[in-house]
């Protein structure tokens, strides 16, 4: 079955630590791939998107994500976390040539201890 | 604020009633999804249009569920005979084209 999967629920660090949260997917073919955030009480926000060309994407706050299509991955990476980055990370994937409807991760909470 | 919108924010209902959530989305997106996310999943797509037409439902779209989107702009959801798993925060979000989506605050209901 198609899903998306995200390895870590819950993610603990220090101010200053990088930060990388793994996403892989078994969907074939051309993807879509996504994170969001949501803070605390805020809804979902986009961070960056991959449609196509360079693998390595740069998105807002800092952060970037690096398609591996071999490895059916697009982990979410910062260098370095600052205590507003805690928040609820979601990867997301959709395929543009089937129906296109986008499928969530179950989510990674992260915790920035100041 | 011309982001997508959801009324209401939250609704407390008892087991059996019916209830119905609106989405505004953003006035030039065509496309309008709707998803369900409970506490510590991310969120599960519904349903999705593209103007006024329905183009896809989920599985877990149950008979009781119907939405629409009569003029191609705002949308509706509507839950009949609500059971408490029903329970969630129900998440609109809009796009143009295969453009990301803009998400609402989403409507939490609580089923008694």
């Amino acid at each position: 079955a198609q899903s998306v999967s995200q390895h870590n629920h819950h993610v603990i660090l220090s101010e200053a630590a990088s930060l990388e949260l793994g996403c892989n997917y078994s969907y074939g073919g051309t993807v879509n791939l996504f994170w969001y955030v949501q803070y605390p009480g805020q809804h979902l926000q986009l961070l960056l998107k991959y449609f196509s060309g360079d693998p390595l994407v740069k998105g807002i706050k800092g952060f970037e994500a690096e398609s591996i299509k071999s490895k059916f991955s697009f982990n979410l990476r910062k260098p370095s976390v600052q205590w507003s980055d805690t928040a609820e990370y979601f990867c997301a994937v959709s395929q543009p040539y089937n129906n296109n409807d986008m499928r969530f991760g179950a989510g990674t909470r992260l915790t920035v201890k100041p | 604020d011309t982001g997508v919108s959801q009324d209401p924010r939250h609704k407390i209902t008892k087991r059996g009633q019916n209830v119905t959530f609106r989405c505004d989305p953003i006035s030039e997106h065509n496309r309008l999804y709707w998803y369900r996310q409970t506490l510590g999943q991310g969120p599960e797509f519904l349903t999705y249009f593209q103007n006024e037409a329905q183009l896809e439902k989920s599985r877990l779209l149950s008979d009781r569920f119907s939405a629409e989107r009569p003029k191609g702009s705002f949308s509706t959801l509507e839950i009949q005979r609500t059971e408490q798993g029903d329970s969630a925060m129900y998440l609109c979000a809009s796009s143009f084209g295969q453009d990301r989506e803009f998400f609402g605050p989403g409507t939490r209901l609580t089923v008694l």
